[in-house]
């Protein structure tokens, strides 16, 4: 089955820096990666996503890029702000009728 | 994206009692429905995958007597934990799948179990 591993699990950026987040797979049969974000208590948000066939999608302050060949790919989030805190999962999959594989989660603290 | 509900929110119950959590896809016709457990300061893991009208599919680990799940409707999935006990305190999310990638998740039920 698949795995996901992600890193940092836990990471902490001055208001305004950027934040990266990395995550990797082991399934090459995985062709949807979606991000989400958690907040206490809270179900996870779809923030960004991205398909096999794209290399980097960008929305506003928020990019996903994909390595299919290396099988990684990464959360970038930039000029970061204090709102952003919480924890961020990253996830893999085959498709909207296939289970869903979470990677174990980076909290991010925005200080500001 | 698919609107999901879960009922209840919130829940606390004595040990050996039995607990139902409802999972409703309110604009979208689910055929398949999972279930997802989370541990304080831990990722979500899969327990199940509930297909309407017919059996669930349970992942390694997951005991499926214990963890009853029944999907009679292409709107709602019940997750019922049977004879709860005190490891059994998480929180259970749905997620409702279809043919666009994307999954679209519960609020999640938060049970205590006592």
């Amino acid at each position: 089955g698949e795995n996901v591993e992600q890193h940092p699990s836990t990471l902490s950026v001055q208001e305004g820096d950027s934040a990266v987040i990395k995550c990797t797979y082991s399934d090459s049969a995985s062709n949807y990666f979606p991000w989400y974000k958690q907040e206490l208590g809270k179900r996870p948000q779809l923030i960004i996503d991205i398909r096999s066939n794209v290399g980097e999608k960008k929305d506003q302050r928020i990019a996903v890029t994909l390595n299919k060949t290396a099988k990684h790919f990464s959360l970038h989030i930039t000029e970061t702000q204090p709102e952003d805190s919480a924890v961020y999962f990253c996830a893999a999959t085959s498709g909207g009728y296939q289970k869903v594989t979470f990677g174990t989660g980076t909290k991010l603290q925005v200080i500001p | 994206g698919a609107v999901v509900s879960q009922h209840p929110s919130r829940v606390i119950c004595k040990s050996g009692t039995s607990v139902k959590i409802e999972c409703r896809s309110l604009d979208f016709q689910a055929t398949t429905m999972f279930w997802y457990r989370q541990f304080p300061k831990k990722s979500l893991m899969l327990m199940a995958t509930s297909n309407e009208g017919s059996k669930a599919t349970y992942e390694q680990g997951v005991e499926k007597d214990k963890f009853l799940i029944n999907h009679a409707s292409l709107t709602l999935s019940t997750l019922t934990v049977t004879s709860a006990q005190p490891e059994d305190s998480s929180f259970y999310i749905c997620s409702v799948g279809g043919e666009t990638d994307t999954q679209y998740f519960g609020p999640g039920t938060r049970l205590t179990v006592l």
